[in-house]
C-alpha cells in the first residue's frame, strides 16, 4: 500500500499571501496524484487531477506541480474561501487508493 | 457531470449492518464508476471499494474485504455499499464519489454511520 504523507500539518498564513502544500509518495506514484480541497460540514472538491491539471471551475491561484514521489499544490493570492484542508490522493497503484493525512490552511 | 444523493443518517448497533445508497443523476450511469470513501472523526479520506455498474464487477481494499459489499441497480442508477460486523471504529462519515480508481469528480453530499451499543 502507498503510503501519503502531507506537509506541514497546519500552515498559518494571511489572505494575499502565497500557499505551498506537499504530498510525498511512499513509492513513485508516476503523474497519477489529485488534490481535493474540503471545508467543515462539505464533502471533499476535486481541485487537481494528473499532478497538475485544474478541475473544472477551479480558479487559476491553483497550481500543482511534481512527479514521481514528491508533489506541491501552491495557491497564490490567498482568498478567505481558501482557507480549508487539503488532502493529496494516488491512483497510481491499486487497491487501495490512498491519502495523505491532510493539511489544515488557517487565517494567520 | 453526475449528482450523487445519499441516503440519510445511520445508527447501528456494535456487530450489526448497514446498506448506504447513493442515487445518481445527470449523466449516463453507464458512463462511471463509482467508489465509497469514508472519514473516521479527525482521520484521513478512506477509500473502501468501487464497482463498474454495468458491468456489476466490484473491488475492494484489503482491509474491508469480507465485510462489505457494494453493487448497482442500473434500472435506478443507484449504488449500494453494505458494511456489516460494525465495530465502533467503523463511526464515519461515508460518501459515495464518481470515478472509481481515479481521481474523483463528485461526491455525494455524504451519509453518517454511528455504530454505538
Amino acid at each position: 500500500e502507498i503510503v501519503m504523507t502531507q506537509s506541514p500539518g497546519t500552515l498559518s498564513l494571511s489572505p494575499g499571501e502565497r500557499a505551498t502544500l506537499s504530498c510525498r509518495a511512499s513509492q513513485s506514484v508516476r503523474s497519477n496524484l489529485a488534490w481535493y480541497q474540503q471545508k467543515p460540514g462539505q464533502a471533499p472538491r476535486l481541485l487537481i487531477y494528473g499532478a497538475l491539471i485544474r478541475a473544472t471551475g477551479i480558479p487559476a491561484r491553483f497550481s500543482g506541480s511534481g512527479s514521481g514521489t514528491e508533489f506541491t499544490l501552491t495557491i497564490n493570492n490567498l482568498q478567505s474561501e481558501d482557507f480549508a484542508v487539503y488532502y493529496c490522493q494516488q491512483y497510481n497503484d491499486w487497491p487501495p487508493i490512498t491519502f495523505g493525512q491532510g493539511t489544515r490552511l488557517e487565517i494567520k | 457531470q453526475v449528482q450523487l444523493v445519499q441516503s440519510g443518517a445511520e445508527v447501528r448497533k456494535p456487530g450489526s449492518s448497514v446498506n448506504v445508497s447513493c442515487k445518481a443523476s445527470g449523466d449516463n450511469f453507464n458512463n462511471y464508476n463509482v467508489a465509497w470513501v469514508r472519514q473516521a472523526p479527525g482521520q484521513r479520506l478512506e477509500w473502501m471499494g468501487r464497482i463498474i455498474p454495468f458491468l456489476g464487477m466490484a473491488n475492494y481494499a484489503q482491509r474491508f474485504q469480507g465485510r462489505v459489499t457494494i453493487t448497482a441497480d442500473k434500472s435506478t442508477s443507484t449504488v449500494y455499499m453494505e458494511l456489516r460486523s460494525l465495530r465502533s471504529e467503523d463511526t464515519a462519515m461515508y460518501y459515495c464519489c464518481q470515478g472509481g480508481v481515479r481521481w474523483f469528480d463528485s461526491w455525494g453530499q455524504g451519509t453518517l454511520v454511528t455504530v454505538s451499543s
